[in-house]
């Protein structure tokens, strides 16, 4: 089972923000591990979206946007569009389990 | 331009075995850490294990150790899943990933580039 904890859905109208929390333990987010989010469009293979906890790869928008504290991340999307419907995974390095970890998965859908 | 290229959907029944591929292009394919990444039917993603294609260095998930294999052979940049037994609950396409060192420690890496997905389906 997924040791980070995103909540099932979100959702916004076009234009809207909406956030996405990724919620972990001393042992991976609090332990000072980098934080970072995928999106995952129907089909396709995840696309990483923020590394290293804030950065984006070049080429995104800077609609999305991350942040880190404490043993928390959450991703910001600004400007909400129809096609940022997909899901949204967090990840992170975990030192219990020496094993790289994602977090559970949000459905964002545009109303 | 960095491309990871997986092998076809595959179709077998419980107890084969079965090996499927992902073949890296563009970039020193020794420089970076290969994972693989399971998704099962309508869930979230899973990290399987990762290798150092340098050197074959291995580490797996705990919840996964001894039930696949993963191999590399650098000679031609290819990673490698294996299952010697299949299991019905194996059905679910495989993603394989780079792992990138970022700005942190050592073991704070990202998946930077993706592989297109293998759907491994097995059905007596």
């Amino acid at each position: 089972q997924s040791v980070l904890t995103q909540p099932p859905s979100v959702s916004g109208a076009p234009g809207q923000r909406v956030t996405i929390s990724c919620t972990g333990t001393s042992s991976n987010i609090g332990a000072g591990y980098h934080v970072h989010w995928y999106q995952q469009l129907p089909g396709t293979a995840p696309k990483l979206l923020i590394y290293d906890n804030s950065n984006r790869p070049s080429g995104l928008p800077d609609r999305f946007s991350g942040s880190k504290s404490g043993t928390s991340a959450s991703l910001a999307i600004t400007g909400l569009q129809a096609e940022d419907e997909a899901d949204y995974y967090c990840q992170s390095y975990d030192s219990s389990l020496s094993a790289y970890v994602f977090g559970t998965g949000t459905k964002v859908t545009v109303l | 331009e960095v491309q990871l290229v997986q092998s076809g959907a595959e179709v077998k029944k419980p107890g084969e075995s079965l090996r499927i591929s992902c073949k890296g292009s563009g970039y020193s394919f020794t420089n970076y850490w290969i994972s693989w990444v399971r998704q099962m039917p309508g869930k979230g993603l899973e990290w399987m294990g990762r290798i150092d294609p340098s050197d074959s260095y291995t580490n797996y998930s705990p919840s996964l150790q001894g039930h696949v294999t993963i191999s590399a052979d650098k000679s031609i940049s290819t990673a490698y899943l294996q299952w010697s037994s299949l299991k019905a609950s194996d059905t679910a396409v495989y993603f394989c990933a780079r792992l990138r060192r970022g700005s942190g420690s050592y073991f704070s890496r990202d998946f930077d580039y993706w592989g297109q997905g293998t759907l491994v389906t097995v059905s007596s």
